[in-house]
């Protein structure tokens, strides 16, 4: 079936440093994955769409500076939290689908805890 | 906008009864339902999904029923198993040609105890 890979699977920084997320789908093309944020005990917060080839659409109220998304290939996406501070810290996910006719069917990474200091 | 409602929130039931968790969702446009199983310290990981043209659907010890009118659709997990402990996802989308978002419930703890 299909797989997506997360990496890092954890990460501890310090405040005001930036980390990057990688989000790769293993065994199909993915020409729109997701990323999440998920704090303790809630559900998964739609950050923004990865789109290959353009620009990544934001969430409303979530800071297109701060959480840079790429997307240069079909099957990769990052996510970048630039100054990274310690209200950033959480647990992010990334999502993504094969495309039409499954276009719905989403395949989650294992998330990356990221603890800013 | 659009939203997902999901109760209960938390379930515990003995080990070898049946579970069941249900949603609501708001966008009648919607038809694609997933549920997703997720563990501790990882990413969710689905287990069953339905589709608006079809009222039920099984997979073993698991299965979603869906009622379209009502815009409401259940999970079923029988038999229970001290594995099967883990907070479950609801979600709904619409069908479009590009991959859609997916608006999630809040999100069941279930306990199986043994």
């Amino acid at each position: 079936g299909a797989v997506v890979s997360q990496h890092p699977s954890w990460v501890i920084c310090k405040s005001g440093t930036s980390v990057k997320i990688e989000c790769r789908s293993l065994d199909f093309q993915a020409t729109t994955m997701f990323w999440y944020r998920q704090f303790p005990k809630q559900s998964l917060m739609l950050m923004a769409t990865s789109n290959e080839g353009s620009k990544a659409t934001y969430e409303q109220g979530v800071e297109k500076d701060k959480f840079l998304i790429n997307h240069a290939s079909l099957t990769l996406s990052t996510l970048t939290v630039t100054s990274a501070h310690p209200e950033d810290s959480s647990f992010y996910i990334c999502s993504a689908g094969p495309g039409a006719p499954r276009a719905n069917v989403l395949t989650f990474g294992a998330g990356s805890r990221l603890t800013v200091l | 906008g659009e939203n997902v409602e999901q109760h209960p929130s938390t379930l515990s039931v003995q080990e070898g009864d049946s579970a069941v968790i249900k949603c609501t969702y708001s966008d009648s446009a919607s038809n694609y339902f997933p549920w997703y199983k997720q563990e501790l310290g990882k990413g969710p990981q689905l287990i069953i999904d339905i589709r608006s043209n079809v009222g039920e659907k099984k997979d073993q010890r698991i299965a979603v029923t869906l009622n379209k009118t009502a815009k409401h659709f259940s999970l079923h997990i029988t038999e229970t198993q001290p594995e099967d402990s883990a907070v479950y996802f609801c979600a709904a989308s619409r069908q479009g040609g590009a991959t859609n978002k997916l608006i999630f419930g809040t999100g069941t703890l279930l306990a199986v105890q043994p």
